[in-house]
């Protein structure tokens, strides 16, 4: 069964400086792993994704991610948070068939600090 | 291309009473999803149509639940006799098969369930 784990439930940062938000995760095939963002009060927003092309993957607002099979990791990353990123973040793994569900993470809440 | 919408945005209810859920998604995706989230925690899935057939429901979904979605446009989520373990978030997600199935959801503002 896919599975995915965050790491850390908060992530403190300073603003203008970089952003690492973990996740690892379990797929016993080549997995479709995406990042989302959900800001307060707002629907989740899709921040990119994998799905076996590029190793690295860019997505809107200066994030990235690498898929690293080896370490079975998705790591999401920015060079300069601003305090306009300060939300909440999940690492999810979609089925490879049937219905294509997603299994999310418990998330990551990323507070920017001025 | 308007986005997922969905109806209510909150719904607070007495323990015991019938509630029901829309969610439009963007039109010509085929595939939509229900997903419950509770504070703190990812979202979990609930069920999913393809077109208007329902293929999969989660053991999340009780009896008490039940989703349609007629002519494979909108659906609709209801939950009868409420109880307050029901409050959560309900988030709605559609998606367009792509050619190699892996079509990302995209979701809609979600409803706040408050059962009281």
């Amino acid at each position: 069964a896919q599975s995915v784990t965050q790491l850390d439930s908060h992530v403190s940062v300073s603003e203008g400086t970089p952003v690492l938000l973990r996740c690892n995760y379990s797929s016993s095939y080549s997995p479709s792993l995406f990042w989302y963002v959900q800001h307060p009060n707002k629907g989740l927003q899709l921040l990119l994704k994998y799905t076996s092309a590029a190793t690295l993957v860019k997505g809107i607002n200066g994030f990235e991610a690498e898929f690293k099979k080896s370490e079975t990791s998705f790591h999401l990353t920015k060079p300069s948070a601003h305090m306009s990123d300060a939300a909440e973040y999940f690492c999810v793994v979609s089925e490879a068939s049937g219905t294509y569900k997603y299994i999310f993470g418990t998330g990551t809440r990323l507070k920017v600090l001025a | 291309d308007t986005g997922v919408s969905q109806d209510p945005r909150h719904k607070i209810t007495k323990r015991g009473q019938n509630v029901t859920f829309r969610c439009d998604p963007i039109s010509e995706h085929n595939r939509l999803y229900w997903y419950r989230q509770t504070l703190g925690q990812g979202p979990e899935f609930l069920t999913y149509f393809q077109n208007e057939a329902q293929l999969e429901k989660s053991r999340l979904l009780s009896d008490r639940f039940s989703a349609e979605r007629p002519k494979g446009s909108f659906s609709t989520l209801e939950i009868q006799r409420t109880e307050q373990g029901d409050s959560a978030m309900y988030l709605c997600a559609s998606s367009l098969t792509a050619a190699s199935g892996r079509g990302e959801q995209y979701f809609g503002p979600g409803t706040r369930l408050t059962v009281t």
